[in-house]
């Protein structure tokens, strides 16, 4: 039973272009939701994450835009570098509840030079 | 500080066979977590330790059994491998609070079955 649903599977962008990743939820109870960046080999690594109280963070070329009436949220990865290509993982959770993290299927990201 | 810290990083078992995986965790987290990772699936969770002395199911959980030790160690054991359960493993921990939530991730396990 998938709670978060992620697109693309995989993406292909140039150097310099900008990379949008989309995640939906169906728990509206959910109130924490961040995003999981991994290289080959590693483990995954929080990259930014967001709370449904505000509808956008930035960190860099980083930025989460969250839509709480659509139940949904998005990565945009800003001037994109052959160095951000990795899969990336949308996550959510119920904080108080102290569930663990409901992660999406994950996305590819591949950036040519 | 180390981290999380899973052992070992690789494992070839056989079909019926089992195996303990360990995980510890040197950041005095409460929560701790086993996720598979399968490809084209993300990550899904097997069990969780929300505080020392709990453990609760998660999406995949047949076939898997926890032990929460204390509170810096979390094994996921294996009672009798099936080709299915090929996977990479990762644990995780977090603080379980409301204010620090970050999970932090081990390096995994890949563990191949035949």
């Amino acid at each position: 039973q998938q709670q978060v649903k992620q697109s693309p599977q995989s993406l292909i962008v140039q150097k310099g272009g900008i990379s949008i990743i989309n995640c939906a939820y169906e728990n509206t109870a959910f109130d924490y939701f961040p995003w999981y960046q991994q290289f080959p080999g590693k483990g995954p690594a929080l990259l930014i994450a967001i709370r449904p109280d505000v509808s956008e963070k930035k960190e860099g070329r980083f930025t989460i835009s969250f839509n709480k009436s659509a139940k949904q949220f998005s990565l945009h990865i800003m001037d994109s570098q052959p160095g951000d290509s990795a899969t990336y993982f949308c996550a959510a959770r119920i904080i108080q509840a102290g569930t663990a993290l409901i992660f999406g299927k994950g996305t590819t990201l591949s950036v040519s030079s | 500080n180390a981290g999380v810290t899973q052992t070992p990083k690789f494992q070839v078992l056989k079909t019926g066979q089992s195996m303990t995986l360990q995980c510890a965790q040197d950041m005095n987290h409460n929560s701790m977590y086993w996720y598979r990772q399968d490809p084209g699936m993300g990550l899904r969770l097997i069990y969780y330790s929300a505080s020392e002395g709990t453990t609760d199911k998660g999406e995949v959980p047949n076939g898997y059994n926890v032990s929460r030790l204390n509170k810096r160690e979390f094994s996921l054991r294996l009672e009798s491998a099936a080709p299915s359960q090929t996977s990479v493993y990762f644990c995780a921990s977090t603080w379980g609070g409301r204010l620090n939530t970050e999970a932090f991730f081990g390096q995994g396990t890949r563990l191949t079955v035949v």
